[in-house]
C-alpha cells in the first residue's frame, strides 16, 4: 500500500523569500503525484501533478515540484512567496494499478510573514 | 461550470443523532470520493465510487458510516448513531479518467460536522 509523509507540519517564511515542502512517499508500484492547496474553509485544489514525462513540473501560481524516483521524493518549491500563498498544501499519491485511491499527506501549513 | 456541492455546509448534532451528508459532483465525472479531515488524522479517505458503484470502503471507520450513490449526480455519507469523535469535516471530490486530466480530483468545499 501507498503512503505519503510530509516533513514539515509548518513552515513560517518571510515573503519573496524562497520556499520548498517536502514530500516523500512509499510504494511497491509505479506512482502518480499530486500537490494540492487548501485555504480557510474552502475545499482542495490541485496546484500540480507528475503523471509521467519530465520529472520537474510546474503549476499554478509559480509553483513547481520535481519527481525524483531514487529518493521516492516529490519536493514543492517556489522561488519568491508571497502573503497570499498562505495556506495548507497537500502532497498526494496513487498507484498507477488502474485504481483510484489517492492517499494524502498530513499537510504542510504555509505561513508567509510580512 | 457548477463544482462540486456539499450540503449542509455545518451541522451541529447531538450524540446519537443520524446526520445525512449530500454531494452532487461534477456532471460527467464518474468517481465520487468521500473524505474526512481531522487535526489528528489529517484527510482520510473514506470510500469511493465509480459510475455508482461502491470500489473501495475499506476507509469506513465502522458500521455507524453508511454511504450510497444511488444515481451519477447524487452521493450520500449517513453516520448513525452520531458520536462526539465524529467531528470533522466531511469532503466530497469526483474525477474522470481520460486524457491530461487523469487522477485530478474536484473537491467541494466541504461539510463541517459536530456532535455534542
Amino acid at each position: 500500500a501507498q503512503s505519503v509523509t510530509q516533513l514539515d507540519s509548518q513552515v513560517p517564511v518571510f515573503e519573496e523569500a524562497p520556499v520548498e515542502l517536502r514530500c516523500n512517499y512509499s510504494s511497491s508500484v509505479s506512482v502518480y503525484l499530486f500537490w494540492y492547496v487548501q485555504y480557510p474553509n474552502q475545499g482542495l485544489q490541485l496546484l500540480l501533478k507528475y503523471l509521467s514525462g519530465s520529472t520537474l513540473v510546474k503549476g499554478i501560481n509559480g509553483f513547481e515540484a520535481e519527481f525524483n524516483k531514487s529518493q521516492t521524493s516529490f519536493h514543492l518549491r517556489k522561488p519568491s512567496v508571497h502573503i497570499s500563498d498562505t495556506a495548507e498544501y497537500f502532497c498526494a499519491v496513487r498507484e498507477n494499478t488502474g485504481g483510484f485511491k489517492t492517499i494524502f499527506g498530513a499537510g504542510t501549513r504555509l505561513f508567509v510573514k510580512a | 461550470d457548477a463544482g462540486v456541492i456539499q450540503s449542509p455546509r455545518h451541522e451541529v448534532t447531538e450524540m446519537g443523532q443520524e446526520v445525512t451528508l449530500r454531494c452532487k459532483p461534477i456532471s460527467g465525472h464518474d468517481y465520487l470520493f468521500w473524505y474526512r479531515q481531522t487535526m489528528m488524522r489529517g484527510l482520510e479517505l473514506l470510500i469511493y465510487f465509480n459510475n455508482n458503484v461502491p470500489i473501495d470502503d475499506s476507509g469506513m471507520p465502522e458500521d455507524r458510516f453508511s454511504a450510497k450513490m444511488p444515481n451519477a449526480s447524487f452521493s450520500t455519507l449517513k453516520i448513525q448513531p452520531s458520536e462526539p469523535r465524529d467531528s470533522a469535516v466531511y469532503f466530497c471530490a469526483s474525477s474522470f479518467v481520460g486524457g491530461v486530466r487523469t487522477g485530478e480530483l474536484f473537491f467541494g468545499e466541504g461539510s463541517r460536522l459536530t456532535v455534542l
